[in-house]
């Protein structure tokens, strides 16, 4: 338990479906991320988000949206994803330099 | 700008052998270094960091490294390898503190053969 939650565990889409991944954090931290782990490539970082302001966006493409309500929770909606869109997507959270992470979502787009 | 290169994606030892991961960074200015393990199915979770204080730091597991400045280098080992040890590990380093973020290498697979 790492004090960062990410659901669902597990999602697969079509092309045209519209779905959101959630991530909760009870740490109390005031940063938190969204990254990108595909096979054979390094950690890609998305967003990220303090105090609920987005501060970074890493020219993640459009169909990738994220919201941050408050800083408890973050979520990233996806809309007409590609293939090599199927990835896992982490969470996680900070205070300082430390990233503490969910344990993902694994996304599958068919 | 700053980089970690991870030399190995993939690492195979006995159970009870050392374990040697190797970390090289790339920094203008003294960095921060962390080691993150990933277990099957699950997230990143913090092994040890330097920064800056003692050079030889201890993290969860067994497991430590070492900061050589004059390498630049920071490998991760372990004493004696153990069945549960068998994850991935990535190194990540962040040095301008004003505008970076962490950034990770590619990752090396350790698997432990019985």
């Amino acid at each position: 338990e790492t004090g960062v939650t990410q659901t669902p565990r597990h999602l697969v889409m079509g092309m045209t479906n519209k779905k959101s991944l959630k991530c909760e954090q009870h740490l109390g931290h005031n940063a938190m991320y969204w990254y990108k782990q595909s096979a054979k490539k390094p950690l890609e970082l998305m967003f990220v988000y303090n105090f609920k302001e987005q501060t970074e966006n890493n020219s993640v493409p459009s169909r990738f949206s994220p919201e941050c309500p408050n800083s408890s929770h973050l979520f990233l909606h996806l809309h007409t994803l590609q293939p090599e869109d199927s990835a896992l997507y982490l969470c996680a959270s900070s205070q300082g330099w430390e990233l503490f992470f969910g344990e993902g979502s694994r996304l599958t787009v068919l | 700008a700053q980089s970690v290169t991870q030399l190995g994606s993939h690492v195979s030892v006995s159970e009870g052998a050392l374990v040697l991961l190797r970390c090289n960074y790339s920094s203008s200015v003294p960095p921060y270094l962390f080691w993150y393990v990933q277990y099957p199915n699950q997230g990143l979770q913090l092994l040890l960091k330097y920064t800056s204080a003692a050079t030889l730091v201890k993290g969860i597991n067994g497991f430590e490294a070492e900061f050589k400045k004059s390498e630049t280098s920071f490998h991760l080992t372990k004493p004696s390898a153990h069945m549960s040890d068998a994850a991935e590990y990535f190194c990540a380093v962040i040095s301008n503190f004003g505008n970076e973020k962490l950034t990770f290498g590619t990752g090396t697979r350790l698997t432990i053969i019985p």
